[in-house]
């Protein structure tokens, strides 16, 4: 199975500010046949699913803010939060589906 | 809309079953893989079962195979989780999810199902 560990577990970053969360695979998500990481992020908030924000590691899905950017290709990828708002407050999950569908641990973000 | 609504949860006790369901509108159903996902109390997010459209082909995690079964009435456009054997660590918010294809498009709200003596 992949396994998939985020950093830093938790982070609080001030209004305004840059959010970078990382995450890295067991083994490569990348498909050489059609040049894409199997590799999505989500963002979840208290008592509510998962809201799938990224997908393909860098591709917004549709009325997600472009304040959110993912990048990275292989087993590293980061998602960022260029200017921290405070509905972003939520857990965010990177997600691979190149073999089955594994989650990492999930990272906390707070405002500091 | 696509909207995707389980039912089924509630407390049951160490060794016994309990079926979920999940109700789907919005979109074709029976063209797409469907999933179940849990997320235990405090905890993060773990795939525990898909089917495919036509459900033929299942998977499952290691954790709940030969205890949970997933099957799907593409008629009533409805897909189900039949948990078997239950332990405390089952203790979790189930949720459907569909599929993009890929990663998790779509997810319903959410059954508790509580394993307790």
């Amino acid at each position: 199975d992949i396994v998939m560990t985020q950093s830093p577990d938790s982070l609080a970053v001030s209004l305004g500010e840059r959010a970078t969360i990382n995450c890295k695979s067991s083994q490569s998500v990348f498909y050489r046949s059609n040049n894409k990481n199997y590799l999505a992020w989500y963002q979840q908030k208290p008592g509510q699913p998962p809201k799938l924000l990224i997908n393909w590691a860098s591709i917004r899905e549709s009325g997600v803010p472009d304040r959110f950017s993912g990048s990275g290709s292989g087993t590293d990828f980061t998602l960022t939060i260029s200017s921290l708002q405070v509905e972003d407050v939520a857990v965010y999950y990177c997600q691979q589906f190149y073999t089955g569908w594994t989650f990492g641990q999930g990272t906390k973000v707070e405002i500091k | 809309e696509v909207q995707l609504v389980e039912s089924g949860g509630g407390l049951v006790q160490p060794g016994g079953s309990r079926r979920l369901s999940c109700a789907a509108s919005g979109f074709a159903f029976s063209t797409y893989w469907m999933h179940w996902v849990r997320q235990s109390p405090g905890k993060g997010l773990v795939w525990v079962s898909g089917i495919s459209s036509d459900g033929s082909t299942t998977d499952y995690a290691d954790s709940v195979k030969g205890r949970f079964t997933i099957s799907r009435d593409n008629a009533k456009n409805m897909l189900y989780l039949q948990m078997n054997s239950l332990r405390a660590e089952d203790t979790a918010v189930y949720y459907c999810a569909r599929v993009r294809p890929g990663p998790f498009q779509y997810w319903g709200q959410g059954a508790v199902v509580t394993v307790s003596s």
